[in-house]
């Protein structure tokens, strides 16, 4: 089984500052790699797909990056609605699998 | 617009069964793999379970193999999860959610239905 791992666990920072998500992979993933955001009460929503690709609707502040077993999740100038869980997931080997998640939270 | 609505949840006994049902519509149902997803309460995501459009073939998480069984009908637009032998740690949201082709991500999920497994 692939563990990601994510860090931090808690990002505390300001409406306008960036952002920077880590997820890294215990083995390679390719580049085979999601990022949804959940806000408290709702399912998670799909952010990127493949790495780097934004998936329909997500907003250009949002972006990722990496491939093997590295990657990130930026999101440029922090939004109120931007604080939510961050969680990266994985579907390059079965069982498919997501990291514990970042709580980004408002400083 | 794509849709996934998941019925079926509830309380149950542990070591009883339940089968959870998701109605999808705005998209071609027979054309993409569906999958189970849960997240017990204050926790995280935990991937259960994948079926591929034909419903020909199925993954499983360990935790549940041998317990749950993923089906569809395509002819209905449906996904199906019959758990059996459930625990106290089965008790999560299950999400019922799209994966786009290939190696897919997650692109659209249900709102969720909770199940709860008490005495």
């Amino acid at each position: 089984e692939i563990v990601l791992t994510q860090s931090p666990a808690t990002l505390s920072l300001s409406p306008g500052e960036r952002a920077t998500l880590s997820c890294r992979a215990s083995q390679s993933v390719s580049s085979h790699l999601a990022w949804y955001q959940q806000k408290p009460g709702q399912a998670p929503r799909l952010l990127i797909y493949d790495a780097s690709n934004r998936a329909t609707g997500i907003p250009v502040r949002f972006s990722g990056s990496g491939s093997g077993t590295d990657f990130t999740l930026t999101i440029s100038s922090l939004e109120p609605e931007d604080f939510a869980v961050y969680y990266c997931q994985q579907r390059s080997n079965w069982p498919i699998t997501f990291g514990q998640g970042t709580r980004l939270e408002i400083k | 617009e794509v849709q996934l609505l998941e019925s079926g949840g509830g309380l149950v006994q542990p070591g009883g069964s339940l089968r959870l049902s998701c109605a999808a519509s705005g998209f071609t149902f027979s054309s993409y793999a569906m999958n189970w997803v849960r997240q017990a309460p204050g926790k995280g995501l935990e991937w259960v379970s994948d079926i591929d459009g034909s419903g020909g073939s199925t993954h499983y998480a360990d935790s549940v193999m041998g317990r749950f069984t993923i089906s569809r009908d395509n002819s209905k637009n449906t996904l199906y999860l019959e758990m059996n032998s459930l625990r106290a740690e089965d008790t999560a949201v299950y999400y019922c959610v799209k994966r786009r082709v290939g190696y897919g991500a997650f692109d659209a999920w249900g709102q969720g239905t909770m199940v709860t497994v008490s005495s």
